[in-house]
């Protein structure tokens, strides 16, 4: 049974970096893009970005210029970094995995880690 | 962006009748148009892909059709876990996009 197991600093200030860790249980690490989404309430659930086993990376370009998604295949994680956090990033954020059945789905989910930023 | 529109954002029902949520796309996705069913404190789950097929361990009592622009999901009859809020996600395009939602709430 898959697992993602999801953990990081809950508590920022504005303008700091956002770090979170996803690390995979259970299932195959390659052959897969692993992917961050967030959930606001003001915005809803918002895809951030994806990497794969090789390191390619697709971001949303409406946070591109400040998010780094890096892999450690030796250690079956991912992490997600997010530079210059203002209270507007303040929200959920999930680990998933992009299934192979279907497009673009996310078939597991890591449990999720609560940001605030705030001063 | 393809932005996905949920009717209604919130749907009164009683356990044992049938639900009809429905997702609106801007443009075609095709069929490449998912949907997930979210209880408080958790994240979401996948219950639909690809329009129609069920994921895995969901019940029979969800559906899911349409094609193009507009999707629908049926739960055909009510029980009382279904109660929840259940969002449509397109993956047709970059960037992926979720719709904002459709909370089943009990009559």
């Amino acid at each position: 049974q898959v697992q993602l197991q999801q953990w990081g600093a809950g508590l920022l200030k504005p303008s700091e970096t956002l770090s979170l860790t996803c690390i995979i249980y259970g299932g195959s690490f390659s052959g897969y893009y692993w992917s961050w989404i967030r959930q606001s309430p003001g915005k809803g659930l918002e895809w951030i970005g994806e990497i794969n086993e090789d390191g390619n990376t697709n971001y949303n370009t409406s946070l591109k210029s400040r998010v780094t998604i890096s892999i450690d295949t030796s250690k079956n994680q991912f992490s997600l970094n997010l530079t210059s956090v203002t209270a507007a990033d303040t929200a959920v954020y999930y680990c998933a995995r992009v299934s192979i059945l279907g497009l673009h789905s996310f078939d597991y989910w890591g449990q999720g880690t609560l940001v605030t930023v705030s001063s | 962006e393809i932005v996905l529109t949920q009717s209604p954002a919130t749907l009164s029902l009683s356990p044992g009748e049938r639900a009809t949520l429905s997702c609106r796309a801007s443009q075609s996705v095709s069929s490449n148009l998912a949907w997930y069913q979210q209880k408080p404190g958790q994240a979401p789950r996948l219950l639909i892909y690809d329009t129609s097929t069920r994921a895995t361990g969901i019940p029979p009592r969800f559906s899911g059709s349409g094609s193009g622009t507009d999707f629908t999901l049926i739960i055909s009859s009510l029980e009382a876990e279904d109660f929840v809020v259940y969002y449509c996600q397109q993956g047709s395009n970059w960037p992926v996009t979720f719709g904002q939602g459709t909370r089943l709430e009990i009559k």
